[in-house]
């Protein structure tokens, strides 16, 4: 069965500084990764995926994510976080059958 | 071209009574997928449908929870004699499914239940 760990339950940064969130996934095959963000009383919204090829994915607002296999890491990151990145963010791994599995979150809050 | 539309966006029921949670997935969308999430939680799948068809249940409690995609209308998530314990967020998401590529799903902004 496939799972998803993200060992960070909080994390807080300053603005303008780099962001980095951990993601570790555990799965038999090649994995479909995802990371979608969760702002206040809204829904999920896809950031930035990954099923194959260039394992550096640039996604929306300015996010990239690495995948790497030795590892089984999907982390995603973000040179310099703005006060409205502050959300909460989920790591995901599917498989073919279109099913996703999601990791427990991690919630980011900015520092002015 | 509308998103996943779920309604309502906040339903209180009291202890015993029937919630009944609605999901009209994207336009084109035929793959519809039940979350729920807990305070303090990540989102926990709970099932998997297309239309007219059950494809995977297994995150479903056993009892007092059902869902239904029919053929017209949107789908529907239930839950008879609610308690305490089923108040959270309740997410749908749709997609496309057609290529066999979990292509990411698109969801829609929950139904928070509250039991009181």
């Amino acid at each position: 069965a496939q799972s998803v760990t993200q060992p960070d339950i909080h994390i807080t940064v300053s603005e303008g500084a780099s962001l980095e969130l951990r993601c570790n996934y555990s799965y038999g095959a090649t994995p479909y990764l995802f990371w979608y963000v969760q702002s206040p009383g809204q829904g999920l919204q896809l950031l930035l995926k990954y099923f194959s090829g260039d394992t550096l994915v640039q996604g929306i607002k300015g996010f990239e994510a690495e995948f790497k296999r030795s590892q089984s890491s999907f982390n995603l990151r973000k040179p310099s976080v703005h006060w409205s990145d502050a959300a909460e963010y989920f790591c995901a791994v599917g498989d073919a059958g279109n099913m996703l599995t999601f990791g427990g979150g991690t919630r980011l809050m900015v520092k002015p | 071209n509308a998103g996943v539309m779920q309604n309502p966006r906040h339903l209180v029921r009291r202890r015993g009574q029937e919630a009944r949670l609605r999901c009209s997935p994207m336009k084109g969308h035929s793959h519809v997928y039940w979350y729920r999430q807990l305070p303090e939680e990540g989102l926990k799948f709970m099932v998997y449908l297309q239309k007219e068809n059950i494809i995977d249940e297994s995150g479903m409690p056993k009892e007092r929870f059902s869902a239904e995609f029919p053929k017209e209308g949107p789908s529907i998530l239930r839950i008879q004699q609610v308690v305490r314990g089923d108040s959270a967020a309740y997410f749908c998401a749709s997609s496309p499914g057609s290529d066999g590529l979990p292509s990411g799903y698109t969801f829609g902004s929950g139904t928070r239940l509250t039991v009181v």
